[in-house]
């Protein structure tokens, strides 16, 4: 099984800064089609898990701009820039290259 | 507008069975793969099974390989999970959600998850 590894766990960050959250893979995400199947996904309290990004760096239809993720390989990031209260929720990265693992979850909070 | 609605979950014994339904508006199965997932109480996401759009097609993760079968029902629109020899360490939220297979490989619509509780 691919492991996904996130860091932080916990992410106090103040309303208008920038979040972001690493994701690394036990192994390469590349696929035998060059796609890397990497995404993010949010889940706010009490609510099923959200997508956010796809293959790495594209946004789904309605997510808003500052949400963007980037990375390659093994190495990924998500990016929250000017925070807002909404925010709040567990993200997790997950991939699809071969079968599907997700992260452990990091937690964003306000500070 | 796509809503996906779990339910059967339940209170259920180890060793027992319970089969879940999960019920799609707003697209119907064919051309879709579905399937489930769980979330563990304050754990993390996983995969359990996968389902393409005829139910010739199944997969499913090593942790629930011979105990648990999904299948379709497309005149309903909706899925199923039959889960038999259940386990104290199956208790979780359980999802369906609609898997967008081919170029890209995502989950794009999740239901909001029926609460399955194993224990004596």
């Amino acid at each position: 099984d691919i492991v996904m590894t996130q860091t932080p766990l916990s992410s106090p960050v103040t309303l208008g800064q920038s979040a972001s959250i690493s994701c690394r893979s036990s192994q390469s995400l590349v696929h035998s089609s060059g796609n890397t199947y990497l995404s993010w996904l949010q889940q706010r309290p009490g609510q099923p898990p959200r997508l956010l990004i796809y293959k790495v760096s594209n946004r789904l239809s309605g997510v808003p701009d500052r949400f963007s993720g980037s990375g390659a390989g093994t190495d990924f990031t998500l990016t929250i820039s000017r925070v807002e209260a909404e925010d709040v929720g567990v993200y997790y990265c997950m991939q699809s290259t071969l079968w599907y693992t997700f992260g452990q979850g990091t937690k964003l909070e306000i500070k | 507008e796509v809503h996906l609605v779990e339910s059967g979950g339940g209170l259920v014994q180890p060793g027992g069975s319970l089969r879940l339904s999960c019920a799609a508006s707003g697209f119907t199965f064919t051309n879709n793969w579905m399937s489930w997932l769980r979330q563990a109480p304050g754990k993390g996401l996983e995969w359990l099974a996968n389902i393409n759009e005829d139910g010739s097609r199944k997969y499913y993760a090593d942790s629930v390989k011979g105990r648990f079968t999904t299948s379709i029902d497309n005149g309903k629109n909706s899925l199923s999970l039959q889960m038999n020899s259940l386990r104290v360490e199956d208790t979780a939220v359980y999802y369906c959600a609609r898997l967008f297979f081919g170029d890209v490989r995502y989950f794009d619509y999740w239901g909001q998850g029926t609460v399955v509780t194993v224990s004596s």
